[in-house]
């Protein structure tokens, strides 16, 4: 019955290695985001897909890089793991109309520590 | 653009005493106003959000925010502070359509038994 999935919940890895992260929701939202949440607990958006389409880009490095296989999935596919990439990654989806932005569901968050 | 400020890091409140964290927020559009709380450990859960009318808006766990244009604030309150209020919340803005969030930095309430 989760509405939006991620896995896995944890993940420890090396420097240097490549990860992904899958989220899932079951809602049929057409919008689905990433945010990154540092150890200060501040969150910023990272992307945004509308139907599969690449919306918000904000100043990632390009070695993150989102995959949409359809409108309920929006993976983050990360390469040459540093340090600062170390965080809790947070998927989220909503459902966007003409008449204003619905709420935005969270997953339960990727624990992410790159040693 | 928008951006988001909350005012304290950290509120202490005793055990049904009022609970008022505050929230100001910039937008270059009309915005779209947002509290989320966050558990340790867990993920973000809404407790209400401002789109359009009313501007005294009540979410879940007995928690209401008000709307002031005028001092493009949200600030979210709660008659009485209970144990299970203590979390992290976070005040969020956006201008609409497949935008993201702009959160605030986040503030944790601590509740004195």
């Amino acid at each position: 019955d989760t509405a939006v999935s991620q896995t896995p919940k944890y993940l420890v890895t090396q420097m240097g290695n490549d990860k992904s992260i899958k989220c899932e929701q079951n809602l049929g939202h057409d919008t689905m985001y990433w945010y990154k949440q540092d150890s200060k607990k501040f969150l910023k958006i990272m992307f945004s897909y509308n139907n599969k389409e690449l919306i918000i880009n904000e100043t990632v490095p390009n070695r993150f890089s989102p995959k949409s296989p359809d409108k309920a999935h929006l993976n983050l596919h990360i390469n040459s793991l540093e340090l600062g990439d170390s965080a809790v990654y947070f998927c989220a989806s909503s459902q966007v109309h003409s008449a204003g932005q619905e709420t935005q569901y969270f997953g339960p968050g990727t624990r992410l520590l790159v040693l | 653009a928008q951006s988001v400020t909350q005012l304290g890091s950290h509120v202490s409140v005793s055990e049904g005493a009022l609970v008022l964290l505050r929230c100001n927020y910039s937008s270059s559009v009309p915005p779209y106003l947002f509290w989320y709380v966050q558990y340790p450990n867990q993920g973000l859960q809404l407790l209400l959000k401002y789109t359009t009318g009313a501007t005294l808006v009540k979410g879940i766990n007995g928690f209401e925010a008000e709307f002031k244009k005028s001092e493009t604030s949200f600030h979210l309150t709660k008659p009485s502070a209970h144990m299970s209020d203590a979390a992290e919340y976070f005040c969020a803005v956006s201008g609409g359509g497949a935008d993201g969030l702009t959160f605030g930095k986040g503030t944790h309430l601590i509740i004195q038994p």
